[in-house]
């Protein structure tokens, strides 16, 4: 079974630049999170969504950033305008009602911004 | 907020130790589960617990929920290089959300040949 999928792997883009980061949940799923990853601050959750619905965005830094789950089998994390500052590890993991509380992550994506 | 004290931030140890880490919560937690992340890859859940008290092995790997459900502590036995990464621990409160854990900030670990 093909585990969560996040693209790109790798992100390069300039101060300024929009950047769309990708997830597809493992099927069957059905609460999304997603996450930030930095030395400094760790692992932080960003946002996370229950049946395609966002449940809470408090972690979302600022209007900067926003997310969406169109469907069960797709989110998008949007960041528009990208900073510098942004540049981190975005995963995302995912939950399903068999084992509600093992979350499973996607391999991620490194976001340098310049 | 929650807050998840993870113990020790880093180890350096030699190949064929045991090495143990703990979490520790100021509540109480319905769930703890023990993630490895490799250089570059995204956390890999390792082992979940779900009742106080509960010892669960996995391997090489032992972890424990405590039974004040407040803390859980993870063991690696006889630790090879390949152990070398970060441990998370993650909890799950009562009345929390489906899969809405907190993390610990992780301890690196080192493995000398």
């Amino acid at each position: 079974d093909a585990g969560v999928i996040q693209s790109p792997r790798h992100e390069v883009t300039e101060m300024g630049q929009e950047v769309t980061l990708r997830c597809k949940p493992i099927s069957g799923h059905n609460s999304l999170f997603w996450y930030r990853q930095t030395m400094m601050r760790g692992l932080e959750l960003l946002i996370y969504f229950n049946n395609n619905v966002p449940i809470d965005d408090s972690g979302m830094p600022e209007d900067r950033f926003s997310a969406k789950m169109p469907n069960a089998s797709f989110s998008t994390l949007k960041i528009q305008p990208s900073e510098p500052r942004d540049s981190a590890v975005y995963f995302c993991a995912t939950t399903g009602l068999a084992a509600y509380n093992e979350q499973f992550f996607g391999p991620g994506t490194r976001l340098t911004v310049l | 907020g929650q807050q998840l004290n993870q113990s020790p931030q880093s180890m350096f140890i030699q190949e064929g130790e045991d090495v143990s880490m703990n979490c520790t919560s100021s509540s109480i937690f319905n769930t703890w589960l023990w993630y490895k992340q490799d250089p570059g890859e995204g956390p890999v859940l390792l082992i979940a617990l779900y009742k106080a008290g509960e010892l669960t092995s996995n391997g090489r790997l032992t972890a424990q929920f405590g039974i004040t459900r407040k803390d859980s502590f993870l063991n690696i036995s006889a630790s090879i290089p390949s152990d070398v990464g970060i441990y998370f621990c993650a909890g799950h409160h009562y009345g929390g959300s489906q899969g809405n854990l907190i993390f610990g900030k992780g301890t690196k670990l080192s493995v000398k040949p």
